[in-house]
C-alpha cells in the first residue's frame, strides 16, 4: 500500500518560514492536498491539486511537488498558524485508496 | 452556506452494530460525492470510505472492507455508514466529509467538513 511520510514535528519563529515535507514513492505523479487542523477542529483545506488554494486561504500557505517529496510552504509564519498538517493522494494502483501522511505539529516559537 | 450534520455515535460493544448519518445542507447534494474520515483520539486521520455523486463508485479502506457499508440518499439529502462488527480500534470521531468533486470519477481534495460524531467501541 501506498505511504505518505512526514515529520512529526516543525518548530518556526513569528514571521519565519515554516516548509513541512510529503514523501512518497513517485509523489510527485500524484495530486497532492493540505490540510490544517486546530485542536477540537475539524480539518480545514488548505492547498489543493499540489499548489492550488481555496478561497480565504492566505496567499502565505503554497505548495509544491516534485520527485518523491510534495510541500506545503507556509510564509511570514503567525501564532494562529499552529496546528497539525496533514498531506493526502488518492492511490489509483490496485489498492485504490485515499491516503493521509501520519501529521506534522507546527509549533509557532 | 455548506453545512454537514453527522450523527448516530455513542458506546457500542465490541462485535455490535451503529449507523452513523450525515445531513447536508447549502449545496446540491446529489452532484458531490462525499467520505468519511475518522480520527482515533490523539492520533492521525484516516479515509474510511467514498461514494460517488450517483453510488456508483464506492471504496474502502482495508482496515473496514467487509464491515463497513457506505451508502447515500440523495433525495434525503444524506450519506450513512452502517458499522458492523465494531473493534475496538474503530473509536474514533467519525467526519463526514465533501468531496471537491471535478467529475473525475476518483477522490478529489475534501473541501467540507462535518464536525464529527464519536464512536466508542468498549465493553
Amino acid at each position: 500500500s501506498y505511504v505518505l511520510t512526514q515529520p512529526p514535528s516543525v518548530s518556526v519563529a513569528p514571521g519565519q518560514t515554516a516548509r513541512i515535507t510529503c514523501g512518497g514513492n513517485n509523489i510527485g505523479s500524484k495530486s497532492v492536498h493540505w490540510y490544517q487542523q486546530k485542536p477540537g477542529q475539524a480539518p480545514v483545506l488548505v492547498v489543493y491539486d499540489d499548489s492550488d488554494r481555496p478561497s480565504g486561504i492566505p496567499e502565505r500557505f503554497s505548495g509544491s511537488n516534485s520527485g518523491n517529496t510534495a510541500t506545503l510552504t507556509i510564509s511570514r509564519v503567525e501564532a494562529g498558524d499552529e496546528a497539525d498538517y496533514y498531506c493526502q493522494v488518492w492511490d489509483s494502483s490496485s489498492d485504490h485508496h485515499v491516503v493521509f501522511g501520519g501529521g506534522t505539529k507546527l509549533t509557532v516559537l | 452556506e455548506v453545512q454537514l450534520v453527522e450523527s448516530g455515535g455513542g458506546l457500542v460493544q465490541p462485535g455490535g452494530s451503529l449507523r452513523l448519518s450525515c445531513a447536508a445542507s447549502g449545496f446540491t447534494f446529489s452532484s458531490y460525492s462525499m467520505n468519511w474520515v475518522r480520527q482515533a483520539p490523539g492520533k492521525g486521520l484516516e479515509w474510511v470510505s467514498y461514494i460517488s455523486s450517483s453510488s456508483s463508485t464506492i471504496y474502502y479502506a482495508d482496515s473496514v472492507k467487509g464491515r463497513f457499508t457506505i451508502s447515500r440518499d440523495n433525495a434525503k439529502n444524506s450519506l450513512y455508514l452502517q458499522m458492523n462488527s465494531l473493534r475496538d480500534e474503530d473509536t474514533a470521531v467519525y467526519y463526514c466529509a465533501r468531496d471537491v468533486d471535478y467529475g473525475s470519477g476518483t477522490p478529489d481534495a475534501v473541501d467540507y467538513w462535518g464536525q464529527g460524531t464519536l464512536v466508542t467501541v468498549s465493553s
